[in-house]
């Protein structure tokens, strides 16, 4: 079956840099997705990686995957207090491209 | 480029009522997802759309759900009878295509409380 598990908060200092973890179950999964999500708002994709990638980098965000393991992470760089947020870990597979997601880590990002 | 709208924002309703959740996706958007996302949890789907036909409505609870997406744009879903576990925020998203990698927008959700 299809599951997503993350840690459920994690704070860091501003400035710092944040690692947020998360495991899926399906090897099946062909998209893995960060989403983040803010007080009253709805879900703003922040990046997503394709399978056969084992690291995407974009400005601040690093994205690392171990397929073998089925471990996906996100690093950001000098988190800022903006950065505190609920960060969201989906993904999906060729056979049904629905976004299945765990259940969220709180990041709070102290001055 | 305007987002996702919602309506309403929010909604208190006693359980056995009945309520309707309205939502307008981005322009041009083909494909369209109500989902369920219940207080500590992330997002469920309970349905998605491409143009006006549905794909996917295998976790919607169809003896009190209802969905639907008049013309290929705009959609509604309603609860009636709403239960207690209904409780939870409702979002809506759309995105050009189904196909993975295609980013979907979310709009701000509407928050149902069921008492």
């Amino acid at each position: 079956g299809e599951d997503v598990e993350q840690s459920l908060f994690l704070s860091v200092r501003e400035g710092d840099s944040s690692v947020i973890n998360c495991t899926y179950t399906d090897s099946s999964s062909t998209y893995l997705y960060w989403y983040k999500q803010e007080p009253g708002a709805g879900l703003q994709l922040l990046t997503y990686i394709f399978s056969n990638m084992d690291m995407k980098q974009d400005q601040r965000l690093t994205v690392l995957l171990n397929k073998k393991d089925k471990h996906l992470s996100l690093r950001i760089a000098d988190t800022q207090t903006g950065d505190s947020a609920i960060y969201f870990c989906a993904e999906s597979t060729d056979s049904s491209y629905k976004l299945i997601f765990g259940s969220g880590t709180r990041l709070l990002v102290r001055p | 480029e305007a987002g996702v709208a919602q309506s309403p924002r929010y909604k208190i309703i006693e359980k056995r009522q009945s309520v309707a959740f309205w939502c307008n996706p981005i322009s041009g958007h083909a494909t369209l997802y109500w989902y369920q996302q219940i207080l500590g949890q992330g997002p469920k789907l309970l349905i998605q759309f491409q143009n006006n036909g549905v794909v996917d409505d295998s976790q919607l609870p169809k003896d009190r759900f209802s969905a639907e997406r008049l013309k290929g744009v705009d959609s509604t879903l309603k609860i009636q009878p709403a239960k207690l576990e209904d409780s939870a925020v409702y979002l809506c998203a759309s995105s050009q295509s189904s196909g993975g990698g295609n980013e979907q927008f979310f709009g701000p959700g509407t928050r149902l409380t069921v008492l």
